[in-house]
């Protein structure tokens, strides 16, 4: 299994460009997550999804969509950058359909850094 | 979600034990203790859970004392390789999706 993979590694966006970073998982996890970490910080929830079709708000949500078409893939979109989302972002998986209920351990990307100029 | 305390860094040569203690005193009945590791430029990583007495693995050791209101995870013979970033999080087992609260966790270094 590749895991969890997020492509770009890394972006330079200039104000007021859009993009999507991408996510995906091969580990047929039904939760999925965007964090997004600052130099020193740790990470803050953007937004996150429990199943396909079925997204909702973190504790950071302004600036950023998400959708949730099918299982596996779990883009988040940046509509208009700005300077305050210069970040690295990071998505996770967790949650085996039809696993034994117990606690979730996450399962994290490698990361993407961007750069809002 | 119960507010998590732990030192800002730690410094330690290779070899020995490093302790890393957390402190949850608002932790409720329902929640587990979750540590994650971070490398640099790397997402962080799940390390051990518990819910009470001790939890082992091969890579740590987690002792949590009967109240619950700390935890101390235990990293035995450190070697460079374990200088990193190491979350305590405190999270319910709610049977839905638990939304993880990354404090800016413990920084590790471990010298030759």
């Amino acid at each position: 299994n590749a895991g969890v993979t997020q492509t770009p590694k890394f972006q330079v966006l200039k104000t007021g460009q859009s993009m999507t970073l991408q996510c995906a998982q091969d580990m047929n996890h039904e939760y999925m997550s965007w964090y997004r970490q600052d130099p020193g910080m740790g990470l803050r929830l953007i937004h996150y999804s429990v199943g396909a079709g079925i997204t909702d708000q973190g504790e950071v949500p302004n600036g950023y969509n998400v959708s949730r078409s099918t299982t596996e893939d779990f883009p988040l979109r940046l509509l208009s950058a700005a300077p305050s989302q210069t970040s690295v972002y990071f998505c996770a998986s967790s949650r085996t359909s039809g696993a034994p209920l117990s606690t979730d351990t996450q399962y994290f990307g490698p990361g993407t850094r961007l750069t809002v100029l | 979600l119960a507010k998590t305390t732990q030192p800002i860094s730690m410094d330690s040569y290779e070899g020995q034990e490093v302790n890393i203690t957390c402190s949850h005193n608002n932790i409720a009945t329902n929640d587990y203790i979750t540590w994650y590791q971070q490398f640099p430029s790397q997402g962080p990583r799940f390390i051990i859970q518990g819910y009470k007495t001790k939890v082992t693995n091969e890579v740590a050791s987690l002792f949590i004392p009967a109240d619950r209101k700390s935890s101390t995870l235990s990293l035995p013979r450190v070697s460079l390789s374990d200088t990193a970033v190491y979350y305590c999080l405190v999270h319910p087992d709610s049977g839905g999706y638990n939304k993880l609260i990354f404090g800016a966790g413990t920084r590790l270094a471990v010298h030759p």
